[in-house]
């Protein structure tokens, strides 16, 4: 069976220090990969999303980084942390391979980023 | 643009009372559109899609294009239905609400 990992569970990161979240999926191969985050009132956001191995598409323009340096591995990075970016961060797949109905996210547990 | 707007932050009941959780969008092709639900200290899952017209936990959704909306019902809330609840649009990416969290009292 298909299982998605994420770490670390919880981060506090001073101002200007580098982030870097992993995920991994296990059980499938060329999944679509997805980061989220989710900040107080503003539901889900799409960070990234890749349909493969080195592409990656970013959504919204901002102090974060995304790579997929092997099939079933996300990365989410920063090279300085900024105050705004505190939040739950959720990473998340989906089979290419199906319909876009019969293949919802499937999410991890979340990293929750408290930047000070 | 392309949009999900769930208007409730937070919907309280008791055991027993009907739950509609609201949810519209915006979007100018066919929608495709989901509900996502994430229980305390469990994972965010899929609870159901529109197009399998399925009852989920009792819970249906109907869509209502006229009305553009999605709204998540329940005849009879049950106290493990306390949960964050998230409406899903889907485009070429999955577009979620600002989700509503539902609290079922005794």
């Amino acid at each position: 069976s298909q299982t998605i990992h994420q770490w670390p569970a919880t981060l506090v990161q001073p101002v200007g220090s580098p982030l870097s979240l992993e995920c991994t999926v296990e059980g499938t191969s060329n999944p679509n990969l997805y980061w989220y985050r989710q900040a107080a009132g503003r539901g889900l956001q799409l960070l990234f999303y890749s349909v493969g191995i080195g592409q990656i598409s970013s959504e919204v323009p901002q102090n974060l980084s995304a790579s997929r340096p092997q099939d079933r591995q996300f990365i989410l990075s920063s090279k300085k942390l900024l105050l705004s970016d505190s939040g739950f961060y959720l990473c998340a797949w989906s089979d290419p391979s199906k319909s876009s109905y019969n293949s919802p996210l499937h999410f991890g547990n979340g990293t929750r980023l408290t930047v000070t | 643009a392309q949009r999900v707007t769930q208007p409730e932050k937070l919907l309280s009941v008791f055991k027993g009372a009907p739950v509609e959780l609201k949810c519209n969008y915006s979007y100018s092709g066919s929608p495709e559109l989901f509900w996502y639900v994430q229980y305390s200290r469990q994972r965010l899952q899929l609870l159901l899609r529109h197009i399998s017209r399925e009852s989920i936990k009792g819970f249906t959704a109907d869509l209502n294009k006229g009305e553009t909306s999605f709204h998540l019902k329940k005849p009879f809330a049950q106290e493990e239905d306390s949960a964050m609840y998230y409406c899903a649009l889907r485009t070429d990416k999955l577009i979620f609400g600002t989700g509503t969290r539902l609290q079922v009292f005794p």
